[in-house]
């Protein structure tokens, strides 16, 4: 399995440019997210899904969007990006249920907006 | 939101000894607390998911505490050694339904375990 998989790596974008960050998973999760790590923030939740064709927002929502159109994949869209989306982003992956919703991280993507 | 709270911030240790943080949580609509393992430059990795109070476990030299009731976990690590060194994450997720149940991390508690 390759576990939780994220592309690009890392990313620089200009101010209003849009893009898409890919998340993929071959465990067949239910359970899918996204997160953004800024220092002395921690890990803040940006979207999640608890399966296809179902999202939410979490913490910090604006400037985002997600779909989930099958269970392998979750893309997490900047619409219009500013320097403030400046982050390490991950997207994590879990089971529901009895597992507890224990989370599998996929490497990150370093973005940076000028 | 959930609120999520570690402690300390960071923790100078030395090789050899014990040392234990702790991870404060909201008791109400409680449904599971987990603890992570972030090293840097890699992703953060599961030590343990727990869900009952007066839950106990235990992996290697990392054990870890919860109390429901209360809204706290301690996560210890006996006889600290370098590959230790980490940031240590908590995280609480609520029961499903009624929105905003998706896990809440705390900011973590960096470890640095000195030879």
């Amino acid at each position: 399995n390759a576990g939780v998989t994220q592309t690009p790596k890392f990313q620089v974008l200009k101010t209003g440019q849009s893009m898409t960050l890919q998340c993929a998973q071959d465990m067949n999760h239910e359970y899918m997210s996204w997160y953004r790590q800024d220092p002395g923030m921690g890990l803040r939740l940006i979207h999640y899904s608890v399966g296809a064709g179902i999202t939410d927002q979490g913490e910090v929502p604006n400037g985002y969007n997600v779909s989930r159109s099958t269970t392998e994949d979750f893309p997490l869209r900047l619409l219009s990006a500013a320097p403030s989306q400046t982050s390490v982003y991950f997207c994590a992956s879990s089971f529901t249920g009895s597992s507890s919703y224990e989370q599998y991280f996929g490497p990150g993507t370093r973005l940076t907006v000028t | 939101i959930l609120n999520v709270e570690q402690s300390p911030q960071s923790l100078h240790v030395q090789e050899g000894d014990s040392t234990n943080f702790t991870c404060s949580f909201p008791s109400s609509n409680f449904y599971a607390l987990h603890w992570y393992r972030w090293e840097t430059a890699k992703s953060p990795e599961a030590l343990f998911v727990m869900t009952l109070n007066g839950d106990e476990k235990k992996k290697g030299r990392i054990s870890a505490t919860l109390n429901t009731k209360e809204g706290y976990s301690y996560l210890y690590i006996k006889g600290s050694q370098p590959e230790d060194s980490a940031t240590y994450l908590c995280a609480s997720k609520p029961y499903s339904g009624g929105g905003a149940d998706g896990l809440t991390f705390g900011k973590g508690t960096h470890l640095i375990i000195q030879p």
